[in-house]
């Protein structure tokens, strides 16, 4: 599991509170995503990042935005997020976003007041 | 457009017993399938996948699966049940050759 890290683990932030979720992945591997996981859903792709390149965008909310510096870490901003925003964030990485095996991290519990 | 299933949120099994976990797929193309699994306040762990080749497909802790492309099925399964295996399963789908990302199901707790 420590091939990808993911800090905080816990976050509690305000409505009004601006915070970013970072991922670090030491795989080697060129992709990277964002994912929503809530409870009794499935996960939800939110961004994809290939070669530092945003490659989907799944119709995810502006107060959500994402940054990838380089192929090795990922950013996840957030502003003005709702109480719905509420969930376990994941991110993972993989070789290329083709059919190679994705691998997570332990994710970020975040709870919006 | 494709698709994964996992008809079970729930799946109760005694100790030393054969477990399954169903999943069952659509896609308009080949199907790479995969079955991941998370442990309490984890991210999710790979265990095995099926691309191309042998039907029956071996993964980590001993858990295997069987692509059965007419039922359109991925089910997992494993010969001998641990309390350890008590986790949250999820299938995933990607149809091969396309641009297309993983879509994964809604997870299927396993209780041993």
């Amino acid at each position: 599991e420590t091939g990808v890290t993911q800090t905080p683990r816990h976050l509690v932030m305000g409505m009004t509170n601006k915070k970013s979720l970072k991922c670090e992945q030491h795989l080697g591997h060129n992709a990277m995503y964002w994912y929503k996981q809530s409870a009794k859903k499935p996960l939800e792709l939110m961004f994809v990042y290939s070669l530092e390149e945003r490659v989907e965008n799944n119709s995810v909310p502006s107060r959500f935005s994402p940054e990838c510096p380089n192929s090795s870490h990922l950013f996840l901003h957030l502003h003005t997020l709702q109480p719905e925003d509420s969930a376990l964030y994941l991110c993972a990485s993989s070789l290329t976003s083709g059919r190679e095996t994705q691998y997570f991290g332990p994710g970020t519990r975040l709870l919006v007041l | 457009a494709q698709s994964v299933a996992q008809p079970e949120d729930q799946v109760n099994v005694a100790e030393g017993n054969p477990l399954t976990v169903k999943c069952t797929y659509s896609v308009s193309g080949n199907p790479y399938l995969f079955w991941y699994v998370q442990y309490p306040n984890r991210g999710l762990q790979f265990l095995l996948k099926y691309i191309t080749g042998d039907n029956l497909v071996k993964g980590s802790y001993g858990f295997e699966a069987e692509f059965n492309k007419s039922q359109t099925s991925f089910h997992l399964k494993k010969p001998s049940a641990l309390v350890s295996d008590s986790a949250l399963y999820f299938c995933a789908v990607r149809e091969g050759g396309s641009a297309r990302q993983l879509t994964f199901g809604s997870g299927t707790q396993l209780t041993v």
